[in-house]
């Protein structure tokens, strides 16, 4: 059975850093893509970043450039993402995310963690 | 950016309705669409992709159609267990998603 399961989250002041971590089993973890999506009620599902399976290539929405980066760790099937610079804005529910393919191509996701949440606020 | 809109937000009905979701994108993306289903306090869970293939698993009464800029995601036979929100994605030119369409009693 796949599974995806996100920790790290938790309260952080503005400008301030979070790493949150993924790990997950059920399936060959250097075979696909991850990517991080957060969801929360105002502005709904945004994705976040992703990274193919090699971490060779990697994306981020423009409302996180320069500030988050996505890395992996195929040896321990896990997923980070480092979150510098947070703001008021960045607080959501972070879902950790299996891609269905292997490269960070434009594929659809089949398996969501439960999500880790993030609140910015001082 | 691609701009996914769903309508309508909000979709009231009852069990044994066939009910239909509209998802219009800002440009084409020819049938890169996924169709997902949340229930609260859980995970979206994927029921189409390519904008008309059903995931294995999801039960029959669940379809999608369209392509270009129009999708649709129909419910035959609306169950209790399909109140839920549902969310188009787009999965041409990176991934943005729909607002969301809660179906209620």
């Amino acid at each position: 059975e796949v599974q995806v399961v996100e920790s790290g989250g938790g309260l952080a002041q503005p400008g301030r850093s979070l790493r949150l971590s993924c790990i997950a089993s059920g399936f060959r973890f250097d075979d696909y893509a991850m990517h991080w999506v957060r969801q929360d009620p105002e502005k709904g599902l945004e994705w976040v970043a992703g990274i193919n399976w090699n971490g060779g290539s990697k994306g981020y929405a423009d409302s996180v450039k320069g500030r988050f980066t996505i890395s992996r760790d195929n040896a321990k099937n896990s997923v980070f993402l480092h979150m510098n610079s947070l703001r008021a804005e960045d607080t959501a529910l972070y879902y950790c995310v299996k891609d269905v393919g292997g490269d960070y191509v434009a594929n659809y996701f089949n398996h969501w963690g439960q999500g880790t949440l993030v609140t910015v606020s001082s | 950016d691609i701009q996914m809109t769903q309508s309508p937000s909000t979709l009231s009905a009852s069990v044994g309705d066939r009910v239909a979701i509209t998802c219009r994108a800002s440009h084409s993306i020819s049938t890169w669409l996924a169709w997902y289903q949340q229930k609260p306090g859980k995970a979206p869970k994927l029921l189409i992709y390519k904008a008309s293939t059903l995931e294995t698993g999801v039960p029959s009464r669940f379809s999608g159609s369209g392509s270009g800029t129009e999708f649709t995601l129909t419910i035959n036979s609306l169950q209790a267990d399909d109140f839920a929100t549902y969310y188009c994605q787009q999965y041409d030119n990176y991934w943005t998603f729909g607002q969301g369409t809660k179906v209620e009693i």
